[in-house]
């Protein structure tokens, strides 16, 4: 069964980091694409970032409202994703969900996601 | 970056409805769009992919059709779990943009 469960959301303020982190178990993790997507309250979903690994080495691929701002990375030893969230502003409060490529691109499994409050 | 239209945004059905929900792109994708639906408090799930192809376990009152820039979601008869919100998501690049949402809700 995939399983994929996001850690370290919380308060921060305005200008802050934060570092996101999604545990994948029960899928061949190095060999998918994995994305992080969120939602702020009330709001629709919002794509943010993507990350292959390839060859050559990871390949990433941004939001352009997070661009310079956030960095994806993953850990394929650990079957671990993160995202790394930099001068972080009051519209980046969101729950943030990681989740995987399936068929075809789609995004077939998702984690519950953890909650990121930008505030004073 | 490619931009996606649903529409309605919100519709009122009745259980028993045939409902369809439109969404269109600002330029061609060919198939690569994506349906899920999503309930209060839980993650997104895939419903449809590759513009019509159903996921596992989904039920077969839920199809999609389209390519370029126009598809649609159809629930033949609309079920009382089947209140939710739907999204279209276009996979032909990135970023791999959602639409807006549509939210069925009971009538």
């Amino acid at each position: 069964e995939v399983q994929l469960l996001e850690s370290g959301g919380g308060l921060v303020q305005p200008g802050g980091s934060l570092r996101l982190s999604c545990a994948a178990s029960g899928f061949s993790f190095s060999n998918n694409v994995m994305s992080w997507v969120r939602q702020a309250p009330g709001k629709g979903l919002e794509w943010v970032s993507a990350i292959s690994t390839t060859a050559s080495g990871d390949v990433t691929y941004y939001a352009d409202s997070v661009k310079g701002r956030f960095i994806i990375s993953r850990d394929n030893s650990k079957n671990t994703l993160y995202l790394q969230m930099n001068s972080l502003r009051a519209e980046d409060t969101a729950v943030y969900s990681c989740a995987k490529d399936g068929a075809e691109r789609a995004l077939d499994n998702w984690g519950q996601g953890t909650l990121v409050t930008v505030s004073s | 970056d490619i931009q996606l239209t649903q529409s309605p945004s919100f519709m009122s059905a009745s259980v028993g409805d045939r409902v369809t929900i439109t969404c269109r792109a600002s330029q061609g994708i060919s198939s690569y769009l994506a349906w899920y639906q999503q309930k209060p408090g839980k993650a997104p799930k895939l419903l449809i992919y590759a513009a019509s192809t159903l996921q596992s376990g989904v039920p077969s009152r839920f199809s999609g059709s389209g390519s370029g820039t126009e598809f649609t979601l159809t629930i033949s008869s609309l079920q009382p779990e089947d209140f939710a919100t739907y999204y279209c998501q276009q996979l032909n690049s990135y970023p791999k943009t959602f639409g807006g949402g549509t939210k069925v809700e009971i009538k």
